[in-house]
């Protein structure tokens, strides 16, 4: 089994709300990531969590707030968005970092839209 | 700089037809190399991967890819596409000691009937 869910599916959000996207696996995965998707664009690394710590963070603006509850769960807060954040965002699972267990596993995706 | 180039951003091809979709990487150190699928309006889906070992990696509905490294290419083919394999393509690289995956700007798949 190599799912990762995402949920919500669909997300539109004004700029001054505060939202919440959650990812999981249960592939016993050691590292998370969160990427940004723009339309007919590979998608951009945000985050990487290994063993629930967070180990990267590609210069992310800080209204983009990661969360490692437990070793399943990885949540993307958002506050304060402005309409160019608008994107699909995708979380992916791999057994470790790197290496040949560095495989990653996405999920289907949230579409963000902020008005 | 590792870099990834996939030269057709766009391929059309006839239903039943075989298709080729190029991808070539610049490194000078071992690599994996990854192919992922992406539907529309859906996440990334792995396809298929080299590690090591057999440099002709089957994958997923049918695909197949070969690792050359004198060449550093890994092209994707299918000898037989079908209308639900319109999608865009990505190829993807990383090294042994990296987590991060360099990727190709994508080619879309469009299948004709």
């Amino acid at each position: 089994d190599t799912e990762v869910t995402q949920t919500p599916k669909h997300l539109v959000m004004g700029m001054t709300n505060k939202k919440s996207l959650k990812c999981e696996q249960h592939m016993g995965h050691r590292a998370m990531y969160w990427y940004k998707q723009k339309a007919k664009k590979p998608p951009e690394l945000m985050f990487v969590y290994s063993y629930e710590k967070l180990s990267i963070n590609e210069s992310v603006p800080s209204r983009f707030s990661p969360e490692c509850p437990n070793s399943s769960l990885l949540n993307l807060h958002l506050h304060a968005l402005q309409p160019e954040d608008s994107a699909l965002y995708l979380c992916a699972s791999s057994q470790d970092l790197a290496g040949g267990l560095g495989t990653q596993y996405f999920g289907p995706g949230t579409r963000l839209t902020v008005l | 700089a590792q870099s990834v180039t996939q030269l057709d951003s766009q391929v059309p091809v006839f239903e039943e037809a075989p298709v080729e979709l190029r991808c070539n990487y610049s490194s000078s150190v071992s690599v994996y190399l990854f192919w992922y699928v992406q539907y529309p309006n859906q996440g990334l889906q792995l396809l298929l991967k080299y590690l090591s070992g057999s440099t002709l990696v089957k994958g997923i509905n049918g695909f197949e890819a070969e690792f050359n490294k004198s060449q550093t290419s890994f092209h994707l083919r299918k000898p037989s596409v079908h209308i639900s394999d319109t999608a865009e393509y990505f190829c993807a690289v990383t090294r042994d000691s990296n987590y991060q995956l360099i990727w190709g700007a994508g080619t879309k798949l469009i299948i004709k009937p």
